[in-house]
């Protein structure tokens, strides 16, 4: 049973740290996306990749946000510093575009909580 | 800028019944495709049904099924025989066929409750 992996499930952090979400695509799927969802905004794209090459992220802050594919089976998602309004889930998905729009499968989430 | 919108905030439904869930979008784009995810309390987003705009077959899965009306802009989720595991979240999503974006635009959810 294929499936989008994340971790950790929960992360509790304080305000200024460093904050590292991974995510594992289903095998095989060469799109992955970073979703933001809270109660005020919902869903948001923040990122995605395709073949490991960054196409859009124009939804995340850059000054304190980072996302990298250091291979084909891990995606990495990085708030420094992290603050209060990060508190929210953070989702993967991936997707077999193969150049295509195609369906994403989501991960588990990450609910992320800065106090 | 493509919007979905999902006008029933809430909803409840007894077990066995059928409910429709509405979804409306905005696009000047006519190749699209749609989406249904529902989410539980476990937080896990699953797809629920997918439709391609240029389909007009309606899409079904099992109990589940899509109304499309393209010339209206609609998209509605008729879950039939409803059971207690069909309580979630249902959000509606959008995203435009064509090279460059892939952004899923979502709507802002309907939370169904089926009772016993």
């Amino acid at each position: 049973d294929a499936r989008v992996t994340q971790t950790p499930r929960d992360k509790v952090t304080e305000m200024g740290q460093e904050v590292t979400m991974r995510c594992q695509p289903i095998l095989g799927h060469n799109t992955v996306f970073w979703y933001r969802q809270t109660m005020m905004q919902g869903l948001e794209l923040l990122a995605y990749f395709r073949n490991r090459a960054p196409l859009d992220d124009s939804g995340m802050p850059k000054d304190r946000f980072s996302a990298e594919m250091p291979d084909a089976t891990l995606a990495t998602l990085k708030i420094q510093p992290s603050e209060p309004r990060d508190s929210a889930v953070y989702f993967c998905a991936s997707g077999a575009g193969q150049g295509r729009t195609d369906t994403q499968y989501f991960g588990p989430g990450t609910r992320l909580t800065v106090l | 800028a493509q919007t979905v919108t999902q006008s029933q905030p809430e909803m409840s439904v007894q077990e066995a019944e059928t409910v429709t869930l509405s979804c409306t979008y905005d696009t000047s784009e006519n190749n699209y495709y749609l989406f249904w995810y529902k989410q539980p309390p476990s937080r896990q987003m699953i797809l629920v049904i997918r439709q391609e705009a240029y389909k007009q077959q309606n899409a079904t899965e099992n109990r589940f099924s899509v109304n499309f009306q393209k010339a209206a802009k609609s998209f509605s989720l008729k879950i039939s025989d409803s059971q207690l595991g069909d309580t979630a979240m249902y959000f509606c999503a959008f995203i435009r066929v064509q090279g460059g974006s892939e952004k899923l635009v979502f709507g802002k959810g309907t939370k169904l409750t089926v009772n016993p």
